[in-house]
This record gives C-alpha cells, structure tokens and sequence, in this order.
C-alpha cells in the first residue's frame, strides 16, 4: 500500500541553525500538506502546497519557513534560524485532489529537538 | 472559546464495552467532520468522514455530528485491545479550498483486556 514517508526520524539541532525536513508523498498526489504537533498539544496545520505554490498558511508559518518540492518526488519544510518552541513532531500529509473530501495521508513524523 | 475542543482523557474501558468519544466546536464555517486514530510514534490516520450533519457507520464504529449543537461523536462498539490509541477529531470548513484540518487535542483511548 502507497504511503507518505518522512525523513529523518529524529532530528537534534541547536538552537539557530537550519533545518530540512524531508517528505516523500504519495506518488500520484499533488496537494501536500505540513503539520506540527508540540508534545501534549494539538495537530496544528502549517502549509498546503499545490502546483509549485503555496496554497495557504497559518500564523505559525513565518519567515522562518519555507516549503519547497525541489524535485518530482519530494517535499521539504526548511526552519531557517531554529528556536526552542520549534521543538515538536513534524508531520507531512498528501492527498490526491483538493477539498476536504479527499483524504491527506500522513506520514509518521519527523521529531525535531532544539536545544 | 478554542476553535475545537476535545476532552484528552485518558479514557480507559474493559474490552467489549462501548466508547463514546466527543468533540465540540465554535465555527459555523465547518462542515466536514472526521475523525482521526493515531497509535503512538505514528502520523494520524484517517477513520471516518462525515459531511454535514448525520450518522455514518462503518463496521463497528459510527460517526454522529450534530450541527445545531456543533458536536460530533464516535461510538466504537465490541472494543478490542487494538483500539488503544489517541483518537483526534478533526474539521475542515468549506470555504478552505486547501483542505486545511483543524484538529482536537485528542483523547487518549485504552482497552483492557
């Protein structure tokens, strides 16, 4: 069964430095999608991605981040300066069409820690 | 008021009983409701999708939302042990032409044996 795949598992930066979060969808998608779950807290969207565009974003998407699908098969969160509160699970989803119909699959999670 | 709001538990049941997990939420906006099952380390995973109000079954769980009230259910009937997980209720508003999820907090769910 097709499904999202994320790289690496685990994370350590510190603090300051620059990030990439690596994400391969699944192959026939084309809307991708990145979130972040703070331990404890709640799946928070960050990002929808579509046609080389960003789609939309939330608050907590600043200048820090970035998406980008450098390629015909992965998508890349990049944290710029990295802080503390960055610290927390990092998910990336896709789905095959838009709308909420259509089911993002997620894929395990990357667990950034900042130190 | 939060957006949506969700009782985190941890809910802990004996095998076979009935669950009865329940979400609240304040946007009139929404209006797909799912309902999300996450085992630990993993990224969530879809269960069920309900468009506007009424019940959806699949197997042995249902899905109920009520809009009037802005509250949505899932009923997990003859639970097993595999059912233990974090079970995240989640909607999506129709005018967000990215899909974007708007999540609960999640309960913790636990089956005894």
């Amino acid at each position: 069964e097709p499904e999202v795949t994320q790289t690496p598992s685990h994370q350590v930066t510190q603090m300051g430095q620059e990030v990439i979060l690596r994400c391969v969808p699944i192959s026939n998608h084309l809307y991708f999608y990145w979130y972040r779950q703070i331990l404890g807290q709640k799946v928070e969207f960050l990002v929808s991605f579509y046609n080389n565009e960003i789609s939309e974003k939330s608050e907590i998407f600043d200048d820090q981040f970035s998406v980008e699908r450098p390629d015909g098969s992965n998508f890349t969160l990049k944290i710029r300066s990295t802080k503390l509160e960055d610290s927390a699970m990092y998910f990336c989803a896709s789905s095959e069409r838009q709308g909420a119909e259509h089911e993002q699959f997620f894929g395990p999670g990357t667990r950034l820690t900042v130190l | 008021q939060k957006e949506v709001e969700q009782d985190p538990g941890p809910l802990s049941v004996p095998e076979g009983a009935i669950v009865s997990l329940n979400c609240t939420y304040s946007n009139s906006a929404f209006q797909y409701f799912m309902w999300y099952r996450q085992y630990s380390r993993k990224g969530p995973e879809l269960l069920m999708y309900t468009y506007s109000s009424g019940n959806k079954e699949d197997g042995r769980f249902t899905a109920q939302v009520d809009k009037s009230s802005k509250y949505i259910s899932l009923f997990i009937r003859d639970s097993q042990p595999s059912d233990s997980a974090t079970y995240l209720c989640a909607m999506s508003a129709f005018y967000s032409s990215a899909s974007k999820i708007i999540f609960g907090s999640g309960t913790r769910l636990s089956i005894r044996p």
